[in-house]
């Protein structure tokens, strides 16, 4: 079975700060990847995916995430933080289940803060 | 598009009283699932359809919950009776295909006193 694991509930940076969201997962298949936002009182949004080829993912609002294989991680990362980024940001791995349908994991999300 | 839309978006109600949540998917999409939002649990999937089909609901909690999707553009999911520890924001998303991309309704805030 797959699994997805958040490395730290809060993390908090200053603005225009490197903001650095730690994913890791677990899986006996290649999965796709993806990171969701979501903002208060909000539903999730997608930030950005992986599902095959470039390892190096761009998404919107500047953030972008690397897949790793050896290292089972899919970090997510943007430059230069924004007060707009506070939100809560979830990293969610799909693998084919034992029926031949698609199991969506998502982790328990990471509250990003940012400081003026 | 509209997006998913899910109603209503707050509910208060009181143990034991039956609840019903509504979630119509973005059209032409194939797939829909539940989900229930804790702050002790995360984001937990509780079901999900592929055209109306229920394909695995191994996350319900139990039998007090039931999910149907009656036809492509409607589906519900009912808790009877309910009771406090369903307190809790639930969502319904949809995609096209089961790999793909999932859109998010607003979610609905249900709390049971």
């Amino acid at each position: 079975a797959q699994s997805v694991t958040q490395l730290g509930s809060h993390v908090s940076v200053s603005e225009g700060a490197l903001v650095l969201l730690r994913c890791n997962y677990s899986s006996s298949v290649p999965p796709y990847l993806f990171w969701y936002v979501q903002y208060p009182n909000q539903g999730l949004q997608l930030l950005l995916k992986y599902t095959t080829g470039a390892t190096l993912v761009k998404g919107i609002n500047g953030f972008e995430a690397e897949f790793k294989k050896s290292e089972t991680s899919f970090h997510l990362t943007k430059p230069s933080a924004h007060m707009s980024d506070a939100a809560e940001y979830f990293c969610a791995v799909s693998v084919p289940n034992s029926g031949g349908y698609q199991k969506v994991t998502f982790g328990i999300g990471t509250k990003l803060q940012v400081i003026p | 598009d509209a997006g998913v839309i899910q109603s209503p978006r707050h509910e208060v109600t009181e143990m034991g009283q039956e609840v019903t949540l509504r979630c119509k998917p973005i059209s032409g999409h194939d797939y829909l699932f539940w989900y229930r939002q804790t702050m002790m649990r995360g984001l937990e999937l509780l079901i999900y359809f592929n055209n109306n089909v229920p394909i695995d609901d191994s996350g319900m909690p139990e039998d007090r919950f039931s999910a149907k999707m009656p036809n492509a553009s409607f589906s519900t999911l009912k808790i009877q009776p309910s009771e406090p520890r369903d307190s809790a924001v639930y969502f319904c998303a949809s995609s096209f295909q089961p790999r793909d991309t999932q859109y998010f309704g607003p979610g609905t805030r249900l709390t049971v006193l």
